[in-house]
């Protein structure tokens, strides 16, 4: 079956860089998402990697390694409102873009 | 604006009764998605259609089937609601092709089945 996983939870303090690791284990992969939500609210997209190495978008950036079954997301300059949940997700299969995701981690950040 | 409207934002089901899930986009993307949040769990996903007039069973179909009549609607339905059954529901929307991999979600339905 599928598994992804990911830490329940991270502390970190404003200003400060945190990475949230995901690692997977899918019969396919074509790609690796990841997604913020916070408390309340909906899922939105924040990266996509289908191939190799570091995807930059402003102070979030995501990387994938495919040959570890790997990936992570890393937020820099943290601030107040980066508190959220941040979900990673894999595309397993061609010819759709179905995503199978990852339980979660809360990230808190502290004054 | 753009986006997802599901309908109702919230609901209390009594056990054994049908109810239907509405979403709708204005984004014309080709495919749609149910999924449901439990606390722990993340995210599941129900069902899923890649376009107009096709479907198919995610990874917990049971108890749950859709429709896709158009482009813009993508409607859920509990046909006999249980308890286990109580979740946020959301739908989302994507392009099937191209560049654009993200998901849009919608703002969710709280449902309670009792």
């Amino acid at each position: 079956g599928q598994s992804l996983e990911q830490p329940s939870e991270v502390t970190a303090v404003e200003g400060a860089i945190v990475q949230i690791n995901c690692t997977y284990q899918t019969s396919g992969f074509y790609g690796l998402s990841w997604y913020q939500q916070h408390d309340g609210g909906a899922p939105t997209f924040l990266s996509y990697n289908a191939l190799d190495g570091l995807e930059e978008t402003g102070r979030f950036s995501s990387f994938l390694s495919r040959s570890d079954s790997y990936g992570y997301l890393l937020l820099q300059e943290l601030q107040m409102k980066d508190s959220a949940s941040y979900f990673c997700a894999v595309r397993d299969r061609a010819g759709r873009r179905a995503l199978t995701f990852g339980s979660g981690t809360r990230l808190q950040v502290q004054p | 604006i753009a986006g997802i409207t599901q309908a109702p934002t919230s609901q209390i089901l009594a056990a054994g009764r049908r109810m239907t899930l509405r979403c709708t986009q204005d984004m014309r993307h080709n495919a749609m998605y149910w999924y449901r949040q439990d606390l722990g769990l993340g995210l599941r996903l129900i069902h899923y259609s890649n376009t107009a007039g096709t479907t198919g069973k995610g990874e917990v179909p049971d108890g749950y089937s859709v429709s896709r009549a158009n482009t813009d609607d993508f409607p859920l339905t509990l046909a006999s609601a249980v308890p286990s059954q109580t979740s946020v529901y959301f739908c989302a929307s994507s392009e099937v092709s191209g560049a654009n991999y993200g998901y849009t979600f919608g703002s969710g339905t709280r449902l309670t089945v009792v």
